[in-house]
């Protein structure tokens, strides 16, 4: 199958750092996305990674090893409105179908 | 901002009905796309929708399910027969190529 898994919940401190870790099968791999989802609403689109490295935009950072099948999303300067569901999802061979994790619930405290 | 824009928000029909759900994707987006959310549980990919056909679908989106890029903005899910476990949120999303895909707010389909 084409599991993806993530943390289930994490909590994290107003102003602090905190990553959020995926992983993945490795075969057929063809890129991964990271949405924010708030609670009753829509995935918001974050970032997109198709080779090796680190991309950053902004406070969100997204990392990707395509050889370990891992990736992590990194916010920064944590605020409260982070507040939300982080959904890693990875595309497969096909190049169109995209598989979603459960996401990985985050609570930011003051 | 251009969004995705879903219409109804909000849909209830009786099992057994056919229910039309709306999309209009951004303007210049070529690749078009319906998931489903059952409440509490992950996104699920229906199918993708490229140049005018069905690029690939999912186990799920099976003859009950039919898409349609009726004219030049409008991208619809139909789903015939509706059954209780088709209650779900659907959205709707596009993107410019295959390294971006924008979601609309959803509709609420409730099957009761």
């Amino acid at each position: 199958g084409q599991n993806i898994d993530q943390p289930t919940e994490m909590t994290a401190t107003e102003g602090a750092i905190v990553q959020i870790n995926c992983t993945y099968q490795t075969s057929g791999f063809n890129g991964l996305f990271w949405y924010q989802q708030h609670a009753g609403e829509a995935p918001t689109f974050l970032s997109y990674n198709v080779l090796d490295g680190l991309e950053e935009k902004g406070r969100f950072s997204s990392f990707l090893s395509r050889s370990k099948g891992y990736s992590y999303l990194l916010l920064k300067e944590l605020q409260m409105k982070d507040s939300a569901s982080y959904l890693c999802a990875v595309r497969y061979t096909g190049g169109f179908k995209t598989i979603f994790g459960a996401g990985t619930r985050l609570f930011v405290k003051a | 901002e251009p969004e995705v824009t879903q219409t109804p928000s909000h849909q209830v029909t009786q099992m057994g009905q056919e229910v039309i759900l709306r999309c209009v994707p951004i303007s210049n987006h070529l690749y078009f796309y319906w998931y489903r959310q059952i409440l509490g549980q992950k996104v699920e990919f229906l199918v993708s929708f490229y140049n005018n056909e069905i690029s690939e679908k999912s186990e799920i989106f099976d003859d009950q399910f039919s898409v349609e890029r009726p004219d030049g903005s409008n991208f619809t899910l139909k789903i015939r027969s509706t059954k209780l476990e088709d209650s779900a949120m659907y959205f709707c999303a596009s993107g410019d190529s295959l390294n971006e895909q924008y979601f609309g707010p959803g509709t609420r389909l409730t099957v009761t």
